[in-house]
C-alpha cells in the first residue's frame, strides 16, 4: 500500500515553454502532498504543500506564479513548470502521506527536467 | 538556523561489514527522525523513523540510534550486501515541516 506514482520520469522541453507533472496516490485517499527539488547531491527541498481542494502553500523564495500547483482531487497533484529556463532544470519529487499518519512520507518516482 | 549535516558524503564498504552512517543537526528538537533510501534517479524510500524519546529501532539488517543530547543519529545497517548500495538520507520532523539532510553514498563492494 501507499503508492505515489510520478509522471513522466524524464522530460526535455524547450526554454520559454511549460511542462506539467503529475503526482497520484494510487492506493490511498491524499488530501495534502509535497513538491520538492533536489539538486545533485543536495537535499530536498520542499518547494510547496499542495491541499486539495484549496490553494497550495508555498515555501519562502518559491515563485507560484512559476511553479503552478494544482490539487483538485484527492489522488492527483500536479506542478506546471511555466516559461521554462535552463535553470529550472532539476529533479522534482512528489510525496505524500497517509490520513493520521504524519511522520512518514511516500514519495513519487521523480521527474528529471530538462530545459534546453 | 537549522542545519542537518550527514558525516559524509561518500563511504565505501566491503560486504559482510557493517555500515555506519551519522547524522547530526543544530538549532532544531524533532521529535521525529527518519531515514530513507535513495538509488540513482529515484524517489527515497523510508525505512526507518525513530521518536525522540526512544534510543534506537531495530528493523531486520537496520539499526537506528537516537540521541537527543548529542544532537545525532547513527543509522546501522549490518552484514551489508552490494544491494545496499545506494544514498540514505535522514530527515527530521513532521512531513509538512520536513527537513532532509543532503545524504551519504555508500557503495558496499564484493
Amino acid at each position: 500500500g501507499a503508492v505515489v506514482s510520478q509522471h513522466p520520469s524524464r522530460v526535455i522541453c524547450k526554454s520559454g515553454t511549460s511542462v506539467k507533472i503529475e503526482c497520484r496516490s494510487l492506493d490511498f485517499q491524499a488530501t495534502t502532498m509535497f513538491w520538492y527539488r533536489q539538486f545533485p547531491k543536495k537535499s530536498l527541498m520542499l518547494m510547496a504543500t499542495s491541499n486539495e481542494g484549496s490553494k497550495a502553500t508555498y515555501e519562502q523564495g518559491v515563485e507560484k506564479d512559476k511553479f503552478l500547483i494544482n490539487h483538485a482531487s484527492l489522488t492527483l497533484s500536479t506542478l506546471t513548470v511555466t516559461s521554462a529556463h535552463p535553470e529550472d532544470s532539476s529533479f522534482y519529487i512528489c510525496s505524500a502521506t497517509l490520513s493520521g499518519r504524519d511522520t512518514e512520507a511516500f514519495f513519487g518516482q521523480g521527474t528529471r527536467l530538462t530545459v534546453v | 538556523s537549522q542545519k542537518i549535516e550527514q558525516n559524509s558524503e561518500a563511504l565505501n564498504i566491503q560486504e559482510g561489514k557493517t555500515a555506519t552512517l551519522t547524522c547530526n543537526y543544530t538549532n532544531y528538537s524533532p521529535a521525529y527522525l527518519q531515514w530513507y533510501r535513495q538509488d540513482p534517479g529515484r524517489g527515497p524510500v523510508f525505512l526507518l523513523l525513530i521518536r525522540e524519546n526512544e534510543k534506537e529501532k531495530r528493523k531486520e539488517r537496520l539499526k537506528v540510534t537516537f540521541d537527543t543530547t548529542l544532537k545525532q543519529s547513527l543509522f546501522h545497517i549490518t552484514a551489508s550486501q552490494p544491494a545496499d548500495s545506494a544514498t540514505y538520507l535522514c530527515a527530521l520532523g513532521m512531513v509538512w515541516d520536513m527537513r532532509f539532510g543532503a545524504g551519504t553514498r555508500l557503495t558496499v563492494k564484493p
